[in-house]
């Protein structure tokens, strides 16, 4: 049962414009989302965060928003670049019989066409 | 960059060897993870710990232990490989809880 599911395989953007990537969630006690960006032969980097308490945070071009309502949170990446071109991944964090841990979604491609 | 090792980087090994993947950490983080990264399953867990000698199962961890004797080791055997466990292995760290994790390079390991 995937519990954090990015439905979008692939996005294509041109150049300058706004990419946006979506994810949605079903677990309810989830109270930490992340972003992750990986390029191929790399490990996956950290790109930008989120807590439950929050809406919107914002990092340079990078933009995460959470819906907790429909447990859904996007990235927005303005201007995108070709250097962004890469598989974002969403994760979210909950705490678990006192420990916690990070569940993924399965990855968006996302091409940014020059 | 975060101080975190994956040995081998690369590794084809035959059904029903063992195998173990080492995971160092130079951070003094608290928790460490295990994933794995297949096509159209992205990255899922399969065991973490949250302290020395403290594990749990994560999503997929059949077929795998992990152990934890150090604060910067932390050991993924795989008991008898199978083809199945053909895939990119992940190691994370993380420092406290709502912070970032921190991954590896990744190992790649063929089962043949």
């Amino acid at each position: 049962d995937q519990q954090v599911k990015q439905n979008s395989p692939s996005l294509s953007v041109q150049e300058g414009r706004i990419s946006i990537l979506n994810c949605d969630y079903t677990n309810s006690m989830f109270d930490y989302f992340l972003w992750y960006k990986k390029y191929p032969a790399e490990g996956p980097t950290f790109l930008i965060s989120i807590s439950s308490i929050k809406d919107k945070n914002e990092d340079g071009r990078f933009t995460v928003f959470l819906n907790k309502s429909a447990k859904h949170l996007s990235l927005h990446i303005v201007p995108s670049q070709p250097g962004d071109s890469a598989v974002y991944f969403c994760a979210a964090s909950a705490r678990d019989s006192g420990t916690y841990k990070y569940i993924f979604g399965t990855g968006t491609r996302l091409k940014v066409l020059a | 960059d975060a101080g975190i090792t994956q040995s081998p980087r690369h590794k084809v090994t035959e059904t029903g060897t063992p195998v173990t993947l080492r995971c160092h950490q130079t951070e003094n983080h608290r928790y460490m993870y295990w994933y794995r990264q297949d096509p159209g399953h992205g990255l899922r867990l399969i065991h973490y710990s949250y302290g020395v000698k403290d594990t749990d199962k994560g999503e997929v961890s059949d077929g795998y232990s992990v152990s934890r004797s150090k604060t910067e080791d932390f050991l993924l055997t795989l008991e008898s490989a199978t083809s199945s466990q053909t895939s990119v292995y992940f190691c994370a760290i993380s420092f406290r809880l709502n912070t970032e994790a921190f991954f590896g390079q990744g190992t790649r390991l063929t089962v043949v």
